[in-house]
């Protein structure tokens, strides 16, 4: 079945940890993203990426990074410079340009205790 | 420029009634505009979407109508179920930018 995979489903950070979320798609779509969601604000653009090996900052890339070395995959990595990554991450793609309906993956909560 | 506002931000609905969530926005460069449904603990899942030159567009019980004018466009769900109690967004595209900007959301709860 084609579809977009987030993991793991539940994170926990301890606070000045570096933890990774992975994003995989078998759709063949070219772009992909990563919002934040927060109760009360909606879905909140961290970073997005429209070709492998190229990526933007979104509205709130401060204290993430990402990478895109393969077409299906596109990990976010939650930094010790994140004030506060207590959130729902959300990682969607499509096809570029064209074709604009996302598709969304499971999600994925991380908490830091 | 790029901010979609929605409104309202939790909504009540007796079964069979008129579910109605507003979206308005602000940079006339927004060539697509969706509206995603989210049951809890998932991943939002596109229900509908209109273009600019379209005013109304309806797939079911799900109607978007569209103000170009006004900057503004709205979801009706006609004949509210309890199973359509979720969280709603409406969103906005530009294809110059290949991003989604979406609205923060209402709530919608359906009472049997």
């Amino acid at each position: 079945d084609g579809g977009i995979t987030q993991s793991p489903k539940y994170l926990f950070r301890k606070e000045g940890q570096n933890v990774t979320l992975s994003c995989e798609q078998n759709l063949n779509h070219d772009a992909m993203y990563w919002y934040r969601q927060d109760p009360g604000q909606g879905l909140r653009l961290i970073y997005y990426s429209q070709i492998v090996n190229d990526f933007q900052k979104g509205d709130i890339a401060e204290g993430y990074s990402v990478s895109r070395e393969k077409k299906e995959s596109f990990p976010l990595t939650v930094t010790s410079a994140q004030k506060n990554p207590t959130a729902f991450y959300l990682c969607a793609s499509s096809y570029h340009r064209g074709n604009t309906e996302a598709f969304f993956g499971q999600g994925t909560r991380l908490t830091v205790v | 420029q790029q901010q979609v506002k929605q409104s309202p931000q939790s909504l009540i609905v007796q079964k069979g009634g008129i579910s109605i969530i507003n979206c308005a926005y602000e940079n006339t460069a927004f060539d697509y505009f969706p509206w995603y449904q989210q049951f809890p603990g998932k991943g939002p899942a596109l229900l509908i979407a209109i273009r600019p030159d379209v005013s109304e567009k309806k797939e079911g019980r799900f109607t978007i109508s569209f103000n170009k004018s006004a900057k503004q466009f709205s979801l009706h769900i006609m004949d509210s179920q309890p199973g359509d109690s979720a969280t709603y967004f409406c969103a906005a595209y530009r294809t110059s930018y290949g991003k989604l900007t979406f609205g923060q959301g209402t709530i919608l709860t359906v009472h049997p």
